[in-house]
């Protein structure tokens, strides 16, 4: 089966540093990413997605760098918020089959 | 306010008892899905529906039955659940299932269900 996983289960970070959150994936054939955001006692909520044929996107505060050489996807938060206190999932998936979910990762942000 | 709304978010029920989830989106989209969400576990996708047809059955237990009346709406039966069947079920839509990752997933804020 799939692996998503992630390196950290749990990061910390000072209101105002900038957040890396990683993830690895096991399926070199997957295309298409998804991070999300799930704040407690609420659904997954989109970030930011990316193909495989890019390896950077940019959206508003975050940023997503995908390397297809070590299967390896991160999510890059500027100037991290209380708000952004969350967990944070990655997702892959190949077009036509169904995303694998890693377990995700909580980001605790310190005021 | 993602577009997809769950009912009841929070459920309890004895193992003996019949109850339902439902789920309504509000986007237009022709792909209905549930997943199981357990504490520290990635997501697990249960059912797929495609527009309105049951594409995917990920080998979930028979009592779990899931209905799917029209694009817009999707119910998740439940009867004679175990213990271990407590977790957070989360309804997502997506544009299309034809083609799985061709878009995001939009997520209901769940439903919370306890088995005594």
């Amino acid at each position: 089966g799939e692996s998503v996983g992630l390196h950290l289960p749990t990061l910390s970070v000072q209101e105002g540093d900038n957040s890396i959150i990683n993830c690895a994936y096991s399926n070199s054939a997957s295309d298409y990413f998804i991070w999300y955001k799930q704040e407690s006692g609420k659904g997954p909520q989109f970030i930011i997605d990316i193909r495989s044929n890019m390896d950077k996107r940019q959206g508003q505060r975050v940023t997503v760098l995908l390397n297809k050489t070590v299967k390896h996807l991160s999510l890059q938060i500027a100037a991290t918020q209380p708000g952004d206190s969350a967990v944070y999932f990655c997702a892959e998936t190949k077009a036509g089959n169904q995303f694998y979910f890693g377990t995700g990762t909580s980001l605790t942000v310190i005021p | 306010e993602t577009g997809v709304t769950q009912t009841p978010r929070h459920l309890v029920m004895g193992m003996t008892n019949k109850k339902s989830l439902k789920c309504e989106q509000h986007l237009g989209h022709n792909a209905m899905y549930w997943y199981k969400q357990s504490a520290k576990k990635p997501l697990e996708l249960m059912f797929v529906y495609n527009f309105k047809e049951q594409t995917e059955n990920n080998s979930v237990p028979s009592r779990f039955s899931p209905e799917c009346p029209n694009s817009s709406h999707l119910f998740l039966h439940l009867h004679t659940l175990q213990p271990e069947d407590s977790a957070l079920y989360l309804c997502a839509s997506s544009r299309t299932g034809a083609g799985l990752g061709t878009g995001e997933l939009f997520f209901g804020e769940g439903s919370r269900l306890t088995v005594l």
